[in-house]
Formats: structure tokens, C-alpha cells, sequence
């Protein structure tokens, strides 16, 4: 199974800045990654597919780079609506399909 | 808009078997540019995928899970469904489904249920 690490676990910010979430998978996956946001209550919702394609309706504030093993989601200018747990998942084997553990942004 | 709907009892006995359908209005469950999919989310951790299955009625499962779940499709109601069998309190969770788009080979979960808890308990 691909496994896929995410860093940090959790990370305090405030509103205006840029953060960036890093995802390592552990073995080679192109691009066949894909960025989540999860808040409190609430499935996940896909902002960012292919590794840098942003899906229909997110804030270009959100972007995602990288390939191969190792991949950023940036969030520029955080707003409020921001603070969530976000989730890489990797594509490249389908069974399994496998999900970072989760990075918890929080309000500074 | 595509809209999905898990339905399903929130409490199950141990050693019982947890069974949940999803329905999924205002697109085509038969299209073959999806898998529909179930994925679990236990109390305060992170995701877990449990499996798909085509409109052909194809399947793939988690390794972990395999020997105990079962998907099935039903394209002339527009369902799919999820049996876990023999579950202990470690099967509580959230359980979600979801769209797997495979457009362009990339495999991406574009349309998630609201997802429901089922509990473990005697």
C-alpha cells in the first residue's frame, strides 16, 4: 500500500496569512494526488485534484504543487471560513485509495 | 447538482451485520466515468477508504476489510449499498459515500453524502 504522511499534524495561523501543508507519499505517484477540507460536522470537500488543478468553485486562494513523492497545498491569505482539517490522497494505486492522517489548522 | 444520501440504522450489535445504502439523485449511477464509493471516518481520526463498485457491479475493497464487506449496486433505483459483517465497537464510525470521478485516470472524490454515524453497542 502507497502510505501517505502529512506534516504538520496540526498548525496555528491567523487570518491574512499563508500557510502551506506538506504531503510525502512513500513511493512515487506522479501527480495523482488530491487535497480535501474537512470542517467540524461536514464531509470533505475536494479543493484541489491532479496536484494543481483546482476544482470548480474553490477560492484561487488555494493551490497545490509537487509530484512524484512529495507535494504542497498553499493557502494564500487565510479568511475565516479557512480553519478545517485538510487531507491529501493519493490516486495511483486504486485499491487501496489511501488518505494522509490530516492537518488541523487552527485560528492563532 | 449531484446529490448522495446514505441511509441506515445508527445502532448495530455486536458480531451483527452493518448495512447502509447510498442514493444518489440528479446525475446517472450508470455513467462510466464513476465508481461510487463508501469510506468510514471513526470518532476524531482520519479517513478510511472501504471500496467502490462500478454501475457493472464490479468491485475493489480495502485488504483490511475485504473478508467482511460486501458492495452491491442497484442502477434502477439509483443505489449502492454497503454490508459490513460481524463488527465489533471498532467498526463505529461515520460512514460516508461518495463519487470516485475517474476522469482522466485521476480518481478524485467529487460528490460526498452528508455522511452517518453507526454505533457498535449492545
Amino acid at each position: 500500500d502507497i502510505q501517505m504522511t502529512q506534516s504538520p499534524s496540526s498548525l496555528s495561523a491567523s487570518v491574512g496569512d499563508r500557510v502551506t501543508i506538506t504531503c510525502r507519499a512513500s513511493q512515487s505517484i506522479s501527480t495523482y494526488l488530491n487535497w480535501y477540507q474537512q470542517k467540524p460536522g461536514k464531509a470533505p470537500k475536494l479543493l484541489i485534484y491532479a496536484a494543481s488543478s483546482l476544482q470548480s468553485g474553490v477560492p484561487s486562494r488555494f493551490s497545490g504543487s509537487g509530484s512524484g513523492t512529495d507535494f504542497t497545498l498553499t493557502i494564500s491569505n487565510l479568511q475565516p471560513e479557512d480553519f478545517a482539517t485538510y487531507y491529501c490522497q493519493q490516486s495511483y494505486s486504486t485499491s487501496p485509495i489511501t488518505f494522509g492522517q490530516g492537518t488541523r489548522l487552527e485560528i492563532k | 447538482q449531484v446529490q448522495l444520501q446514505e441511509s441506515g440504522p445508527g445502532l448495530v450489535k455486536p458480531s451483527q451485520t452493518l448495512s447502509l445504502t447510498c442514493t444518489v439523485s440528479g446525475g446517472s449511477i450508470s455513467s462510466g466515468d464513476y465508481y461510487w464509493s463508501w469510506i468510514r471516518q471513526p470518532p476524531g481520526k482520519g479517513l478510511e477508504w472501504i471500496g467502490y463498485i462500478y454501475y457493472s457491479g464490479s468491485t475493489h475493497y480495502s485488504m483490511s476489510l475485504k473478508s467482511r464487506v460486501t458492495i452491491s449496486v442497484d442502477t434502477s433505483k439509483k443505489q449502492f449499498s454497503l454490508n459490513v459483517s460481524s463488527v465489533t465497537a471498532a467498526d463505529t464510525a461515520l460512514y460516508y459515500c461518495a463519487r470516485l470521478n475517474r476522469a482522466m485516470v485521476r480518481y478524485y472524490f467529487d460528490y460526498w453524502g452528508q455522511g452517518t454515524l453507526v454505533t457498535v453497542s449492545s
